[in-house]
C-alpha cells in the first residue's frame, strides 16, 4: 500500500512563478525525502528532512514538515523550464532503508 | 564513476518466459533496492537487501526473485512473466542501512513490456 500522496497530481505555471506541491503519509516516520524524476529517467534525490525537523532550505527549494497532521510541502522558488518533471514524497519508516514512494506531482513549467 | 548501472534498458517478453534483469553499483552501497513504477501508482518496493547474502521482500514481490551474492550485483528475476507485469523497472542503492539518512542512488530504468 502506498504510503504517501502527492497533491496535486499535475501543476503547470509560468517561468519565475513558485511551485508548491504537497504529501500526505499514514504512519509516523523517521524521515521524509523529495525526489525529482525527469522524463525517461531515474529518480534524483533532491532534499531530506527529519522527522523532529519542522522547515528545510536548499537553494530554491523549501521544504516543510508537519509530523501532527503526517504532510510535507515541497516549494520551488523562481521555477526554471528546467524543473519540469514529476516530484515524488518518500517515507522511511523504522530501522531500515526501504523508502515507501508517493504517487508523485507532474510540474510543467512554461517557458 | 559509473554509480548504479540497469541492464538491459529495453525488453519484451512473451506470456510465460523468463529474464532476469540486472543491476549493479560501484559504490559499495550496502543497501539495494528494486521498484517498479507503473503511471498513477508511483513506485512501489519488489525486494530488498541489506547486504551480501540477506534479502527480504517489498511491497508487491509475488512473481519476482531476486539474490544478492556479492555487494555490487543485486539481480531481479521474473519466473514466468505476466502482462500485469509490463512496469518501468528501477534499481535504487545507498551506502548503509540502519542508522543513517542516506538517500537513494537510482539506475535508469528497465522498460519491459508482457505481450
Amino acid at each position: 500500500s502506498q504510503q504517501g500522496e502527492e497533491d496535486p497530481q499535475a501543476l503547470s505555471i509560468q517561468e519565475g512563478e513558485n511551485a508548491t506541491m504537497n504529501c500526505s503519509y499514514k504512519t509516523s516516520i523517521n524521515n521524509l525525502q523529495w525526489y525529482r524524476q525527469n522524463s525517461g529517467r531515474g529518480l534524483v534525490h533532491l532534499i531530506l528532512i527529519r522527522s523532529n525537523e519542522r522547515e528545510k532550505h536548499s537553494g530554491r527549494l523549501r521544504v516543510t514538515l508537519d509530523t501532527s497532521k503526517k504532510s510535507s510541502s515541497l516549494l520551488i522558488t523562481a521555477s526554471r523550464a528546467a524543473d519540469t518533471a514529476s516530484y515524488f514524497c518518500a517515507t522511511r519508516r523504522g530501522a531500515t532503508n526501504k523508502l515507501i514512494f508517493g504517487t508523485g506531482t507532474l510540474l510543467a513549467v512554461q517557458p | 564513476n559509473a554509480g548504479v548501472t540497469q541492464t538491459p534498458k529495453f525488453q519484451v517478453l512473451k506470456t510465460g518466459q523468463s529474464m532476469t534483469l540486472q543491476c549493479a553499483q560501484d559504490m559499495n552501497h550496502e543497501y539495494m533496492s528494486w521498484y517498479r513504477q507503473d503511471p498513477g501508482m508511483g513506485l512501489r518496493l519488489i525486494h530488498y537487501s541489506v547486504g551480501a547474502g540477506i534479502t527480504d521482500q517489498g511491497e508487491v514481490p509475488n512473481g519476482y526473485n531476486v539474490s544478492r551474492s556479492t555487494t555490487e550485483d543485486f539481480p531481479l528475476r521474473l519466473l514466468s512473466a505476466a502482462p500485469s507485469q509490463t512496469s518501468v523497472y528501477f534499481c535504487a542503492s545507498s551506502p548503509s542501512d540502519r542508522g543513517s539518512d542516506s538517500p537513494l542512488h537510482f539506475g535508469n530504468g528497465t522498460r519491459l513490456t508482457v505481450t
